[in-house]
């Protein structure tokens, strides 16, 4: 299985700044993903990061506000912009590769004050 | 209605019991169940995966669907207090987007 390694782990972030979240893959997969995980709810799936190319976003997620760059197989990273209280979540990196099942790094949570 | 309903917890039950997960689905396209769990503070691992209506089993864990029904279940005999943790079934159809249930946190008492 892939070891993902995620940085920061958690981070205080003051309205209105914008944090940067890497994920990196200890081997080349096809697929790499950006979730988020709010208190109580469902992980959900902002988008998929392309190796090369602009990530696929979600409904309800855009680039602007979450830009996202592939500049490899092995790493991404996924920037939060301009951020207000409601972003205060968990942001998940997972990759999936051929018959391999989502994997998840160990989170970046963020609070937002 | 959410694709995926999670029975919502938490369950709190004695080492030794059966724990009994549960989730229901709405979209018949789903091929893919998965079963993750989640420590605090981590990320979810994967604990099982299936494909077809049936029974899976692995170890202590069992994994159970019935594309019928859209029903999927886990259960966890002779459960220990290292199974306490967040459990999140998923699904997807035969592309690559996952759809989870909330999430059932459990704990095990010694």
């Amino acid at each position: 299985s892939a070891v993902i390694s995620q940085k920061p782990s958690r981070d205080i972030c003051q309205r209105g700044t914008s944090l940067t979240i890497q994920c990196q893959v200890d081997s080349q997969v096809t697929m790499m993903f950006w979730y988020r995980q709010q208190p109580g709810q469902s992980l959900t799936l902002i988008a998929t990061a392309n190796q090369g190319s602009e990530a696929t976003y979600e409904s309800g997620f855009v680039i602007d506000k979450f830009p996202i760059s592939r500049p490899n197989l092995t790493f991404s990273t996924l920037t939060v912009s301009n951020m207000s209280p409601e972003d205060s979540s968990i942001y998940l990196c997972s990759v999936r590769d051929a018959q391999v099942e989502a994997f998840f790094g160990q989170g970046t949570r963020l609070t937002v004050v | 209605q959410k694709e995926v309903e999670q029975d919502p917890g938490p369950l709190s039950v004695p080492e030794g019991a059966i724990v009994s997960l549960n989730c229901t689905y709405s979209n018949s396209a789903f091929q893919y169940f998965m079963w993750y769990r989640q420590y605090s503070r981590k990320g979810p691992e994967l604990l099982m995966y299936t494909y077809s209506s049936g029974n899976k089993e692995d170890g202590r864990f069992t994994a159970q669907v019935d594309k019928s029904s859209k029903y999927i279940s886990l259960f966890i005999r002779d459960s220990q207090p290292s199974d306490s943790a967040t459990y999140l079934c998923a699904m997807r159809r035969g592309d690559y987007k996952l759809s989870f249930g909330a999430g059932t946190t459990v704990t095990v008492r010694a």
